[in-house]
């Protein structure tokens, strides 16, 4: 089975703080897929980043990075010297080449407040 | 064009009604979703198209009836729908594989009344 497990259900931080998003996986599979995504009040999802299975380097971009670790299972989001506009809920989720398509999960979500 | 449009943002239709939700994209994807969102949740998937064919259908009610006439568009025909069916719903499209991460509509909100 397939799961997704963002256990910080809100974070509340000052403007300027670092913040870091948590996710945790479960999957049986040797090749997935892992994202994060942004949902801005507005209601659309957006992409921020991918990483497959076999790729675990972590990535930065601007003031966002990420942490994949498989040994843990974890694949966390930080947010550096954060900015009222970071306030959104942001998705990790985890995706798999399923027949007839492909799948995602989404996990809960954490809602992140960021406060001027 | 990298965007995802539904049409309409916002519905309110009754119990008896027929409505229909429209998705377009002109990026080239051969993949389409929709999912649904309830307020506080994550979203649901509910069916795949992949290539203009019916893929996946995550056991949804056939209430819901999906449509994808061509592979830029994708609706979702709405039909004698229930008060607990009101929610986000949100249109996604992809690469045929869908590696590279969804782009997702704005969404439908609607309200079953």
């Amino acid at each position: 089975a397939q799961k997704v497990t963002q256990a910080q259900t809100e974070i509340s931080v000052v403007e300027k703080e670092d913040v870091t998003l948590d996710c945790v996986y479960e999957t049986r599979d040797t090749t997935y897929y892992l994202f994060w995504y942004k949902q801005p009040p507005s209601g659309e999802l957006v992409f921020l980043i991918r990483r497959n299975s076999f790729d675990e380097q972590n990535e930065i971009s601007g003031r966002y990075s990420w942490n994949f670790q498989k040994s843990t299972s974890s694949f966390n989001f930080t947010i550096t010297a954060s900015q009222v506009v970071d306030s959104a809920v942001y998705f990790c989720a985890l995706s798999r080449i399923n027949t007839g398509g492909f799948k995602t999960i989404f996990g809960a979500g954490t809602r992140l407040f960021v406060k001027a | 064009d990298t965007e995802v449009t539904q049409t309409p943002k916002h519905l309110v239709m009754g119990m008896t009604n027929k409505k229909s939700l429209k998705c377009e994209q002109h990026m080239g994807h051969r993949a389409m979703y929709w999912y649904k969102q309830k307020a506080k949740k994550p979203p649901e998937l509910m069916f795949v198209y992949s290539y203009e064919k019916l893929s996946i259908n995550e056991s949804v009610p056939s209430r819901f009836s999906p449509e994808c006439p061509n592979s830029s568009l994708l609706n979702l025909h709405l039909h004698a729908l229930q008060p607990e069916d009101s929610a986000l719903y949100l249109c996604a499209s992809s690469s045929g594989t869908g590696v590279g991460g969804y782009t997702f509509g704005s969404g439908t909100r609607l309200t079953v009344v």
